[in-house]
């Protein structure tokens, strides 16, 4: 079975510092795309950044990085000098064919 | 549009009712998918189509549930005699059909069941 695993149900992170979100998966594919999505409670899921699974350099966006080991069949999400807008949901997901698979999410509360 | 619009944001519906959600996508996108969530969890794939074609139902529960996208473009999800284990958010999302870059989600529909 395909699944995405995200050890962290919650986080808190102090405004202005860093955080760093886990997330392992398990694909038997070689052709797949990893993704991490924020959900605030408007319920939209929002694409925060992608990773293509054929590519060695990690993808960073801003104040938020990865740090992909397809070896170890891990997608870290790290996001730096964390602001209150960044409070939500985050899920990790992969993308094989045309369907994604998603983790359970880790709850990010940013104190001020 | 300049997003993926749902309606409605909310429904109730009485244990045994039929419901129909709906789903308007970004206008061009090609690809159309339906997504689950049950509270505290991570979206499920429901189904997928490719312009007016059904490609993928292999997520629909059961044979309860149907979508259909009949002109390539707003596409409802219907879910018959509802259930309460039907009490979810449903997630509608579109994208151009290039695989990797990600999709455009919706607010989703609130279901209740009761």
């Amino acid at each position: 079975a395909q699944t995405v695993t995200q050890s962290q149900p919650e986080m808190s992170v102090q405004e202005a510092e860093t955080v760093t979100l886990s997330c392992t998966y398990d694909t038997s594919e070689s052709d797949y795309y990893l993704f991490w999505y924020k959900q605030p409670p408007s319920r939209q899921m929002i694409l925060v950044i992608r990773q293509e699974a054929y590519k060695q350099q990690n993808a960073t966006e801003n104040r938020f990085s990865v740090n992909f080991q397809k070896a170890a069949k891990s997608f870290s999400l790290k996001i730096s000098d964390s602001q209150l807008g960044d409070a939500a949901m985050y899920f990790c997901a992969y993308e094989v064919g045309s369907r994604l698979t998603f983790g359970e999410g880790t709850q990010l509360t940013v104190n001020p | 549009g300049a997003g993926v619009s749902q309606s409605p944001r909310y429904k109730v519906a009485k244990r045994g009712q039929d419901v129909a959600l709906r789903c308007d996508p970004i206008s061009g996108h090609v690809s159309l998918f339906w997504y689950q969530q049950a509270l505290g969890q991570g979206p499920e794939f429901l189904t997928y189509f490719q312009n007016e074609a059904q490609l993928d139902k292999s997520g629909l529960p059961s044979d309860r549930f149907f979508a259909e996208r009949p002109e390539g473009s707003v596409s409802t999800l219907k879910i018959q005699r509802t259930q309460q284990e039907d009490s979810a958010v449903y997630l509608c999302a579109s994208s151009l059909g290039h695989r990797g870059y990600g999709y455009t989600f919706g607010s989703g529909t609130r279901l209740t069941v009761v």
